[in-house]
C-alpha cells in the first residue's frame, strides 16, 4: 500500500512571499503520478499541479512549481508571489497507474497555508 | 451540469439512522469515486464505479456502507445504522475515463455528515 506524508500541519507566509510545502511518499511502484490539490473553506478540491513519475523535468503551473526527487520519494510544492486567495488546505496525493480500473488517489494529511496581508 | 453536484450539503442524523448521499457527476463522465474526509485529515478512498459497474469497493469501512450507480450516472452512497465515527465530509469525484492523466478527477463540494 502507498502512504503519503505531509509533515507540516500549518504554514504562514506574507503576501507576495514564497512558501514551500513538503511531501514524502512510500511506494514500490515505478509508474505513478503525483498531485497537489487545494481545498479552500468551500471544500471543493481543486487540482493545482501534477507530475508524472517518468518525467524528470519538474512541473510548473504559473506561480506553482514542484521539486520532484524520485529517488528520495519527495514531492514539494513551491508557491511564489503568494496571494490572499492561496489561503487553503493543500493536499499531496499519489496515484498508481492501473489500467482498466479506477485510478484512485491516496492523499496526505494536508498542510494549512495562511497568507497574511 | 457544469460541475459535480452533491446533495445534501449538510446532513445531521441520529446514531442508528440510515442516510443516503447523492452525487450527480459531470455529464458523460465514465468514472466516479467516493472519498471520506474526517475532520482535519486528507480524503480516503471508499469506492469506484466505471459506468454502472462497481469495480473497487476496497475502501468501504464496513458492510454498513453501500454505494450504487444503477444507470451509470447519478450515484448514491448509503450508510446504514450510522455511528458517530461515520461523521465526516463525503466527497464525490468524476472523470471522463480511467486514464487520469488526461482526464483529471473533478470533485464536488461534498456532504458534511454529522451523527449525533
Amino acid at each position: 500500500a502507498q502512504t503519503v506524508t505531509q509533515s507540516q500541519p500549518e504554514m504562514s507566509v506574507q503576501e507576495a512571499e514564497t512558501v514551500t510545502l513538503s511531501c514524502t511518499y512510500d511506494t514500490s511502484e515505478n509508474n505513478y503520478y503525483l498531485f497537489w490539490y487545494k481545498q479552500p473553506p468551500s471544500r471543493q478540491m481543486i487540482l493545482v499541479i501534477r507530475q508524472e513519475a517518468y518525467k524528470q523535468q519538474n512541473a510548473t503551473e504559473n506561480r506553482f512549481s514542484v521539486n520532484f526527487q524520485k529517488a528520495a520519494k519527495s514531492f514539494s510544492l513551491k508557491i511564489s508571489d503568494s496571494q490572499l486567495g492561496d489561503t487553503a488546505m493543500y493536499f499531496c496525493a499519489f496515484m498508481k497507474l492501473i489500467k482498466a480500473a479506477g485510478n484512485k488517489l491516496t492523499f496526505g494529511g494536508g498542510t494549512r497555508v495562511l497568507v497574511k496581508p | 451540469g457544469a460541475g459535480v453536484s452533491q446533495s445534501p450539503r449538510y446532513k445531521v442524523a441520529k446514531r442508528g439512522q440510515d442516510v443516503a448521499l447523492r452525487c450527480d457527476p459531470i455529464s458523460g463522465h465514465v468514472s466516479l469515486f467516493w472519498y471520506q474526509q474526517a475532520l482535519g485529515q486528507g480524503p480516503e478512498f471508499l469506492t469506484y464505479f466505471q459506468n454502472e459497474a462497481q469495480l473497487d469497493k476496497s475502501g468501504l469501512p464496513s458492510d454498513r456502507f453501500f454505494a450504487e450507480r444503477p444507470e451509470g450516472s447519478v450515484s448514491t452512497l448509503k450508510i446504514q445504522r450510522t455511528q458517530q465515527e461515520d461523521s465526516a465530509v463525503y466527497l464525490c469525484a468524476s472523470s471522463l475515463a480511467g486514464d487520469l492523466l488526461n482526464q483529471p478527477q473533478h470533485f464536488g463540494d461534498g456532504t458534511r455528515l454529522s451523527i449525533l
